[in-house]
Parts: C-alpha cells; structure tokens; sequence
C-alpha cells in the first residue's frame, strides 16, 4: 500500500537558518506528491506539490523536488523566519483522491 | 466562497453519546472527506464520497458514519462515542479530476470523557 515516512520533529532552528525536512514515500505507479502546512490553530494548507518525477514544487521559498530513484521529496527552504513556526505534511495522492499523510513535523524557528 | 465550514470548533462529550459533525462546501466540489488528526500519527482517512448518494470507507471509518445527499455536505456521525475518538476532525474537498487542488476546512476539536 501506499505510505509516507517523514523525519521527528520537533525541529527548533533559528532565524535564517537553512531548513530541510525529509520526507520518503513508497507507493506503486507515479503518486502526485505534496507538502501541507498547519499553524496553530488553523487547518491545513497545500505549501507546494509535483505530479510527475523530477518535477519541483516551489512557493514561499520552500521547494521540493521529485525523486522517483530515492523515492524523496525533502523540503527545503534557505533562510527560515519565525513565521515558518508550523507543523509540515508531507503526503501523497495515488490513483484516488484521498491522501496518505506523513506523521508531521514541527518547527519551531527562534529568534 | 465560504470554502469549506465545519461546525462545532470545540465539542465535550461523554463516552456513549452521539453527535454529528457538520461540513459544508459552497465550491460545488463533487469529492468529500474526512480525516482525524491524532499526535504523532498524521492525518487519518475515515471516509470519503465521490458525489451525492457515494460513500465509501477509508483507513480508519469504525465508529464512524457518513451520508452525502447533496453535494454541499457531508456529515460525520458518531453514534456512541467512545475516548479513542477524542481527536480533531478535518473535511475536505476537492473539485473532480483535480487530486492536488484539496481544500480543508478549519477543523473540529473533540474531547470524549
């Protein structure tokens, strides 16, 4: 079946510091790819995606890039602000709609 | 648009008690679905319909039931309550044919005692 393994968290980095969360997926066929965003106290929101291998998913300044020989799709992002303090999804979509999630992981980003 | 609403935001119950969790769409979205969110396991599916009168089970749906007799809602009952389902529940749309464009509403956030 389908499933997304991602990297602990929490993560706490300071300001400007460079960001990576990994995220690894196994599934069968070509799954559309995505990174979700949760702040405290809100829903979910799509922060970027790729549907096809080598495909970058970029928005914000975070990207992500579509692995399909490493089966990834790390996040990253160059220079953190505080406002990046969410907990992030990795999640994938497979002939169907609904979404298999990765277990989140927080940031935390410092002054 | 209104996007996708849930009702109630906060919700007590005790163990054995039902209730329903509300989700609307206004964007006319023909697939629908509802995840749990539990620390450190991610989000959950528990049921999904693809259009009015079409429900179908997801990863987690025991204790859980769900309708679609229009478009625009799809709500979640609980027919008696129990504390493993203290968690928050997410609806979800998304418009046919477009898997990467899902819209989550805000969330309820349920404690059974």
């Amino acid at each position: 079946g389908n499933s997304v393994t991602q990297m602990e968290g929490p993560v706490t980095l300071s300001e400007e510091a460079f960001l990576t969360i990994n995220c690894t997926y196994t599934a069968t066929g070509y799954p559309s790819l995505f990174w979700y965003v949760q702040y405290p106290g809100e829903g979910l929101q799509l922060l970027l995606k790729a549907t096809k291998a080598d495909d970058k998913g970029s928005n914000k300044g975070f990207e992500a890039t579509y692995r399909k020989e490493t089966t990834s799709f790390h996040l990253e992002k160059g220079s953190v602000q505080v406002s990046d303090s969410a907990v992030y999804f990795c999640a994938l979509a497979n002939s169907g709609y609904a979404l298999n999630f990765g277990k989140g992981t927080s940031l935390l980003v410092t002054p | 648009n209104a996007g996708v609403t849930q009702t109630p935001k906060f919700q007590v119950l005790k163990t054995g008690q039902s209730m329903t969790l509300q989700c609307a769409q206004d964007m006319n979205h023909e697939y629908m679905s509802w995840y749990r969110q539990d620390p450190g396991m991610g989000l959950r599916l528990i049921h999904y319909s693809v259009g009015a009168g079409i429900t179908d089970q997801g990863e987690v749906p025991n204790g859980y039931n769900v309708s679609r007799s229009t478009t625009e809602d799809f709500p979640l009952r609980l027919l008696s309550a129990a504390p493993s389902q203290t968690s928050v529940y997410f609806c979800a749309s998304t418009p046919w044919g477009e898997v990467d464009e899902q819209y989550f509403g805000p969330g309820t956030r349920l404690t059974v005692t």
